[in-house]
């Protein structure tokens, strides 16, 4: 199993600033990584796939690096409306299985 | 629009069985992979289970492996998880979702349910 640790679990932030979450794999699974925003009471929404690419609509505060095992989600100017978690999830090995990552809370500091 | 509604949910004793369904519209459902999602309140997300377009492959996270059988009606569009052998850490939000690229190992969701709410508990 692929195993997926998110650091840190909660990021205090102010608005403007920048904020990063790490994401690393307990093995190597190349770009197989996406990530997701939650916010409270809604489903996840996908933000990044592949690593780095962006969906069409997310706001190019958001973006993605990394390869191999280490992964970063990136907001290079927090917004009111980017309070929330964030998770990452791999699909290196589907089939059979895939794993998130434990989730990121990004919260008003 | 694609929607995918869940149903199937609700309070079942320790040891007791359930199952949910998830209802697809709006896209050709037998070319995609589907998948079960689940999230405790408050906390985090665990892929449960997962099965081909053909369900000639099935997974499973290890802990609900032979409790757990994911299947599918791609004649009636829908996604089924019966779940056996309850306990009360499968208490959770259960999420049907469904991948961004149809019949791929590219595996990111981009449609995910409302969610049913499964209780385990006496």
């Amino acid at each position: 199993e692929i195993v997926l640790t998110q650091s840190p679990a909660t990021l205090s932030v102010s608005p403007g600033e920048r904020a990063s979450v790490s994401c690393r794999a307990s093995q190597s699974i190349s770009d197989n990584l996406a990530w997701y925003q939650q916010k409270p009471g809604q489903a996840p929404s996908l933000l990044i796939f592949r690593a780095s690419i962006r969906v069409t609509g997310v706001p190019p505060r958001f973006s993605g690096s990394g390869s191999g095992t280490e992964f970063t989600l990136t907001i290079s100017s927090l917004q009111s409306e980017d309070f929330a978690v964030y998770y990452c999830q791999q699909f290196h090995n589907w089939p059979p299985a895939l794993t998130f990552g434990g989730g990121t809370r990004v919260d008003l500091k | 629009e694609v929607k995918l509604v869940e149903s199937g949910g609700g309070l079942v004793q320790p040891g007791g069985s359930l199952r949910l369904s998830c209802a697809a519209a709006g896209f050709d459902f037998e070319d995609y992979a589907m998948h079960w999602v689940r999230q405790i309140p408050g906390k985090g997300l665990e892929w449960v289970s997962g099965i081909t377009w053909n369900s000639d492959i099935k997974g499973y996270v290890d802990s609900v492996k032979g409790r757990f059988t994911i299947s599918r009606d791609n004649a009636k569009n829908s996604v089924d998880l019966q779940m056996n052998s309850l306990r009360a850490e499968d208490t959770a939000l259960y999420y049907c979702v469904r991948p961004r690229v149809a019949g791929a190992s590219q595996t990111f969701f981009d449609y995910w349910g409302l969610g049913v709410l499964v209780i385990v508990s006496s």
